[in-house]
């Protein structure tokens, strides 16, 4: 079945500084790929989507990339702020939506 | 707009008692339906997911069951809580298999 690594499991920036997430999958028939961020004590909730026929895809300070050959895609979050401090998760859905264990993000002001 | 609902949003349980938590969604018709449980300071674990009215999966055999008796309606049930059951528990509805999810507000479950 699907497999979903996700990296780093913690990861501590400056405000301002750029923060990049990466996951890797196992499932070549992964076509969608979600991210969720979830505030603490709070539900998951979707900031960001790719399909696999897209290689980038832009929302404001958030972007998020795909690379199909190598199997890997990424959050990237410029000029953050203390309000980006939570848990960030990646998904990959083939037959299934699995997600990564989580990256903990904490902006320090 | 699509709006999911959950309740109750905390539980305190001694362990051995029953459990029901109930998930609905309002908004939309024939939803896929899920429920994941999130340990503290953990990942998603999927349980059960639906697909229509009393058709579940079990992703996880345990002591916990689900049953979807209106179309968007999600039980969550355990006839015996266990201590290792404490968790944050999520439903989240979708319009297709396997797409974009979309999270309630949960219930914090906590077994003594």
């Amino acid at each position: 079945g699907e497999n979903v690594e996700q990296h780093p499991s913690t990861l501590s920036v400056q405000e301002g500084d750029s923060a990049v997430i990466k996951c890797t999958y196992s499932d070549s028939a992964s076509n969608y790929f979600p991210w969720y961020k979830q505030e603490l004590g709070k539900r998951p909730q979707l900031i960001i989507d790719i399909r696999s026929n897209v290689g980038e895809k832009k929302d404001q300070r958030i972007a998020v990339t795909l690379n199909k050959t190598a199997k890997h895609f990424s959050l990237h979050i410029t000029e953050t702020q203390p309000e980006d401090s939570a848990v960030y998760f990646c998904a990959a859905a083939g037959t299934a939506l699995i997600f990564g264990k989580g990256t903990t993000l904490s902006v320090s002001s | 707009s699509q709006t999911i609902h959950q309740w109750p949003a905390t539980l305190v349980q001694p362990v051995g008692s029953p459990l029901s938590l109930e998930c609905t969604v309002e908004g939309t018709s024939n939803p896929n339906l899920y429920w994941y449980r999130q340990a503290a300071g953990r990942g998603l674990q999927l349980l059960f997911y639906s697909v229509g009215i009393g058709q579940i999966s079990s992703e996880v055999p345990q002591n916990l069951s689900a049953s979807r008796p209106q179309d968007r309606q999600f039980i969550l049930s355990s006839k015996k809580l266990l201590l290792s059951d404490s968790g944050f528990y999520l439903c989240a509805w979708g319009s297709g298999t396997w797409e974009t999810q979309y999270f309630g507000p949960g219930t914090r479950l906590l077994v003594l």
